[in-house]
């Protein structure tokens, strides 16, 4: 099993959908977990962290489940320019903090 | 204004030439980090450092060296390139559990 799994989309919703992607990891020893965009042929840029309790930025919202060794990032009201490849982060713990990153969920959103 | 430079932005080279990208950070950040993202591989980290003089192996570590002589400057080495390393990298720099800001990226051709 792949240490950080994403279904890779694509994603094709119309503007003002609500969508959300789910993404698994193996190792129950993870501590930090993020969202990522990536735009095509261009840098990562930090989206958000993701909360034991979940937390909420604007309308975007990530969720944490340890149980079942998930995390989750819905959108609301999707925008044309939410069209990315959204990449999930786990970071493992030893000193380092280490991520792994997801291969990525792509998602176009058209009009 | 905060940010990771990266240079070259795009080389072409011939297999076996030495070549050297270079990363230079503005946050007076501990941590860099390099990666490399393939089509259908994601990214994946090839080596790190948490100080000045402190350098250490990530995923992929095949092929490349480093080096962290000042806390600023982390180029990537590739001694005697291959085709096998053509791809897309990434420099970054952490502030924190996760890498907070990526550089551009440098697009590398072996041929």
């Amino acid at each position: 099993r792949k240490e950080v799994e994403q279904d890779p989309g694509p994603f094709n919703v119309p503007e003002g959908a609500t969508v959300a992607f789910n993404c698994t990891y193996s190792n129950s020893a993870s501590q930090s977990f993020f969202w990522y965009r990536q735009d095509c042929r261009k840098e990562p840029k930090l989206l958000m962290s993701v909360y034991s309790s979940g937390n909420e930025d604007g309308r975007f919202t990530a969720q944490l489940n340890r149980a079942s060794q998930y995390i989750s990032l819905l959108i609301r009201d999707s925008k044309l320019s939410d069209s990315a490849t959204y990449l999930c982060v786990v970071s493992r713990s030893g000193g380092s903090y280490i991520p792994t990153f997801g291969r990525g969920t792509s998602l176009i959103v058209h009009p | 204004e905060a940010q990771v430079t990266q240079n070259p932005r795009y080389l072409i080279t011939v297999t076996g030439k030495k070549l050297t990208v270079t990363c230079s950070q503005n946050m007076n950040h501990e941590y860099m980090s390099w990666y490399r993202q393939d089509p259908g591989l994601g990214l994946r980290q090839i080596y790190y450092s948490m100080n000045v003089e402190v350098t250490d192996k990530g995923d992929v570590p095949e092929g490349y060296k480093v080096s962290r002589k000042e806390k600023r400057n982390f180029p990537l080495i590739l001694e005697s390139p291959s085709p096998n390393q053509t791809s897309l990298y990434f420099c970054a720099s952490r502030l924190g559990y996760t890498e907070a800001f990526f550089g551009q990226g440098t697009r590398l051709t072996v041929v």
